[in-house]
């Protein structure tokens, strides 16, 4: 079955700096979605991608799918102790059931 | 309105106990969701139901029995659970399968 694969699981970042965390899939995927979760919250749906190559952005939050749609990643800059949580990446395949099926997720500590 | 509500927010409940999670949306979505996510782990699909009809039910147990009575609600029965079942549940709901889903707060689950 679909599987979407998320590294690193963990990571630390000093406040302003720079980090990404990526997300591939075994298979090609129609679109996906990124989420973030805070400590003691619930995903909060961020950004979709559907076109191959397609990249958007949202403000220090870069998000990029690659042209196979198997791949994506998610660039933050300037990293803010706001940015602490876990982002899920999690993809729907192409054909048959719409599944979302969900990384295993990126806990991002922040040390200021 | 643009948020999923769920009740109750805690609900700790024993091996022999009946209880209901419910879940409700106004946003005129047409697929809703059940997802079962234990602590540090991804959201685990439980459920769907599109259009008021279940389309996936991903093997759950018999324990747990879902219910959409309409457009805006669906409830979660609960029936002769296990401590292992003790979890976060999030119900969550999108335009149609193929779209960003929107998660409500949770039910903070403990069997005893």
């Amino acid at each position: 079955g679909q599987q979407v694969m998320q590294i690193p699981q963990y990571q630390h970042v000093q406040e302003g700096e720079d980090f990404t965390t990526y997300c591939n899939s075994s298979t090609t995927l129609s679109n996906i979605q990124w989420y973030k979760q805070r400590p003691g919250g619930h995903p909060v749906f961020l950004i979709q991608l559907v076109k191959s190559g397609e990249v958007k952005k949202q403000k220090r939050l870069t998000f990029q799918f690659e042209e196979a749609k198997k791949n994506s990643s998610l660039h933050i800059t300037a990293t803010q102790t706001t940015d602490v949580g876990t982002y899920f990446c999690a993809g729907q395949e192409s054909y048959g059931n719409n599944r979302l099926a969900f990384g295993k997720g990126n806990q991002v500590v922040v040390i200021p | 309105d643009t948020e999923v509500t769920q009740t109750p927010k805690h609900l700790v409940m024993g091996m022999t106990n009946k209880k209901s999670l419910k879940c409700e949306q106004h946003m005129g979505h047409r697929a809703m969701y059940w997802y079962k996510q234990k602590a540090k782990k991804p959201p685990e699909l439980m459920f769907v139901y599109s259009y008021e009809k279940l389309s996936i039910n991903e093997s759950v147990p018999s324990r747990f029995s879902p219910e959409c009575p309409n457009s805006s609600l669906l409830n979660l029965h609960l029936h002769a659970l296990q401590p292992e079942d003790s979890a976060l549940y999030l119900c969550a709901s999108s335009t149609r399968q193929v779209n960003e889903q929107f998660f409500g707060p949770g039910t903070r689950l403990t069997v005893l």
